[in-house]
């Protein structure tokens, strides 16, 4: 029982234009929304989140859209940078039932000079 | 470094032995979550705890695995007579507070079983 799915495990982009990553939940209960990254033989680190209150939350060059009917979010990145090849987890969170974070299987973003 | 810290990066173990991965959280957080990743896999949940407390265990195996967080030191998730399909990264994170608090991710301790 997936609740949380990230369906292209890789995506390739050219530096400087956007990449955009996806993610689709099933549980309507999830009400915090985060994006990690992620480089080999390191532990994830937090980006960006969204309360699904909100449909949008902008950090630098990275956006968040949540669209809660479709429960789908995105991740936008512009403009995409080599330094930004790396793989990139969604999770979810249901506030006040437990803190457990349910994630994504992730997409490898590979950004080319 | 004021990041989550796990020990050791890497652990190799036999078949039949104990594997015993220690976390000490961010300073001043006090709520301390195990992951575990399967190779090509997301992160899956296993135990969430607080100083002396274990909050929520709904992703721990109900045999063999077992998770402490003390009033003094680190966390420790044991692993008891591990077997081939314990091998995997495991995550420790640890957050200020419940709730709409980001989880930070210390870089994980790879366990391979020979």
């Amino acid at each position: 029982d997936q609740q949380v799915k990230q369906n292209s495990p890789s995506l390739s982009v050219q530096e400087g234009r956007i990449s955009i990553l996806n993610c689709d939940y099933t549980n309507s209960m999830f009400d915090y929304f985060l994006w990690y990254k992620k480089y080999p033989a390191e532990g994830p680190t937090f980006l960006i989140s969204i309360s699904s209150i909100k449909d949008k939350n902008e950090d630098g060059r990275f956006t968040v859209f949540l669209n809660k009917s479709a429960k789908h979010l995105s991740l936008h990145i512009v403009p995409s940078q080599p330094g930004d090849s790396a793989v990139y987890f969604c999770a979810a969170i249901v506030y006040n039932v437990g803190n457990m974070l349910t994630f994504g299987g992730g997409t490898r973003l590979m950004v080319k000079p | 470094n004021a990041g989550v810290m796990q020990n050791p990066r890497h652990l190799v173990r036999r078949r039949g032995q104990e594997a015993r991965l220690r976390c000490s959280p961010m300073k001043g957080h006090s709520h301390v979550y195990w992951y575990r990743q399967l190779p090509e896999e997301g992160l899956k949940f296993m135990v969430y705890l607080q100083k002396e407390n274990i909050i929520d265990e709904s992703g721990m195996p109900k045999e063999r695995f077992s998770a402490e967080f003390p009033k003094e030191g680190p966390s420790i998730l044991r692993i008891q007579q591990v077997v081939r399909g314990d091998s995997a990264a495991y995550f420790c994170a640890s957050s200020l507070g419940e709730g709409l608090q980001p989880q930070h991710f210390g870089d994980g301790t790879r366990l391979s079983i020979l």
